[in-house]
């Protein structure tokens, strides 16, 4: 079956940028949206943004001028950039697939991020 | 601030049944499909409802979905011990061009 597994950095400095990797295995990568989700912890989801393999993008408004969302097909990976991070964007970070919006059928474990110097 | 609204806490005895709340607008619940999902702590958020009231295969038929205007709700009856867990509802915000997600409600099971 189809599974997701984020990696990356789990501590990230201020001000830097946030890089994180989802791979995907069990399954193709395309012709699906594909979503980073965020949780701080003891909060709620917070959507970030999404990919489509045709390469539409759609970013969470609050998060627009600092997030970019990419695929790499040939690796069925897709990634995350939020750059000019700050302790506010500690959390732990999902990858989930995306029908639409309206649903996020797969998860990945989650990675927990945390922005300190 | 959630864009989609969530009582904070429910709770029932075992064998009863709940029912959580998600109230939005028409930019969002109103003209889009609602999701449910159920976390445990430190798990992943497990999608439970989809498409307003489909299951997601394997999910007991304890727990239900519909959605009136904008406005949708989970049922869940005959509760266990082990529905004790976070849910949240979600959807796609068509003005935001964006996935919302409720704040989250906390069901215990006393």
């Amino acid at each position: 079956q189809v599974q997701l597994q984020e990696s990356g950095p789990g501590l990230v400095k201020p001000s830097e940028t946030l890089s994180l990797t989802c791979t995907v295995s069990g399954g193709s990568i395309s012709s699906y949206f594909w979503s980073w989700i965020r949780q701080p912890a003891g909060k709620g989801l917070e959507w970030i943004g999404r990919f489509y393999t045709s390469g539409t993008t759609d970013y969470n408004p609050s998060l627009k001028n600092r997030v970019t969302v990419s695929v790499d097909t040939s690796k069925n990976q897709f990634s995350l950039k939020l750059s000019s991070v700050t302790a506010a964007d500690t959390a732990v970070y999902y990858c989930a697939r995306d029908w639409s919006g309206w649903y996020f059928d797969l998860w990945g474990g989650g990675t927990l991020v945390s922005v300190s110097s | 601030q959630s864009v989609l609204t969530q009582p904070p806490s429910v709770s029932a005895a075992p064998g009863q049944r709940v029912t959580i709340s998600c109230s939005g607008s028409s930019s969002n619940i109103g003209n889009n499909y609602v999701s449910w999902y159920q976390q445990l702590p430190g798990t992943a958020p497990k999608l439970l409802i989809y498409d307003n009231n489909k299951r997601l295969s394997g999910i007991p038929d304890r727990f239900s979905g519909s959605k009136s205007g904008t406005s949708a709700t989970l049922d869940i009856t005959g509760l266990q011990t082990g529905d004790e867990a976070i849910y949240y509802c979600g959807t796609w915000d068509s003005s935001l061009s964006a996935g919302v997600f409720g704040g989250g409600t906390e069901l215990t099971v006393l």
